[in-house]
């Protein structure tokens, strides 16, 4: 059965602090990618990766940084967490071609203080 | 850019109705379009996913159409469940996936 993984569910961090979310697949895919969820805004990309040490930035990079040093591990990193990082966090993983459907973990809700 | 709009925002019909969501996009030049559920505080499941050479896509008692010339999708839902209560969302497939704000439906027993 099909896994995407995440660190954690919840996350509570005070404004300042570096925060890492993980994410990991055991699919072997090579696109990863991490999304941000918010009410009446949808999925937002903010980052994604086609394969290990390979990054591209989504539509609201800034404050984030990503990490991808193995095909399965692929990591969101906030920098300095502020309030406006408060969300929801939703990894995926995809594999190639057009039949592919994304695979999504759990999901990590991060309230930052 | 892609932009991926989904009309009703939310939805509340009585237990046994057949009812359509919409999914509209901005570039036709899409691999794929698909439809996805998320329960509260999850993360998304796939239902269906439509390549751009076809028309639709059928399970149980859902049902999806790809209109890629006029850049629509529907989702059918056939005699409504209180479980299918859930937020669903489209997702076009332009290299990379751009999402609706989903349809929330409330589905009362």
């Amino acid at each position: 059965d099909v896994k995407v993984t995440q660190s954690s569910r919840y996350l509570v961090k005070r404004t300042g602090e570096k925060v890492f979310l993980e994410c990991v697949q055991d699919m072997d895919h090579e696109n990863m990618f991490w999304y941000r969820q918010d009410p009446g805004l949808g999925l937002r990309l903010i980052y994604f990766s086609y394969d290990v040490k390979m990054k591209e930035k989504g539509d609201i990079p800034e404050g984030y940084s990503v990490s991808r040093e193995k095909k399965e591990r692929f990591s969101l990193i906030l920098e300095s967490a502020s309030t406006n990082q408060t969300s929801m966090y939703l990894c995926a993983s995809w594999g190639q071609g057009a039949k592919e459907t994304q695979y999504f973990g759990p999901g990590t809700r991060l309230l930052v203080l | 850019k892609q932009e991926v709009t989904q009309i009703p925002a939310a939805l509340s019909v009585p237990e046994g109705e057949n009812l359509v969501l919409n999914c509209s996009f901005t570039d036709s030049a899409i691999y794929n379009l698909q439809w996805f559920r998320q329960d509260p505080g999850k993360g998304l499941t796939s239902l269906l996913l439509i390549q751009s050479s076809q028309r639709e896509q059928t399970s149980g008692r859902l049902n999806a159409s790809l209109d890629k010339s006029s850049g629509r999708s529907t989702l059918y839902i056939a005699a409504s469940q209180p479980g299918d209560s859930a937020t669903y969302l489209c997702a076009v497939d332009n290299n990379d996936m751009r999402f609706g704000a989903g349809t929330r439906l409330t589905v009362k027993p």
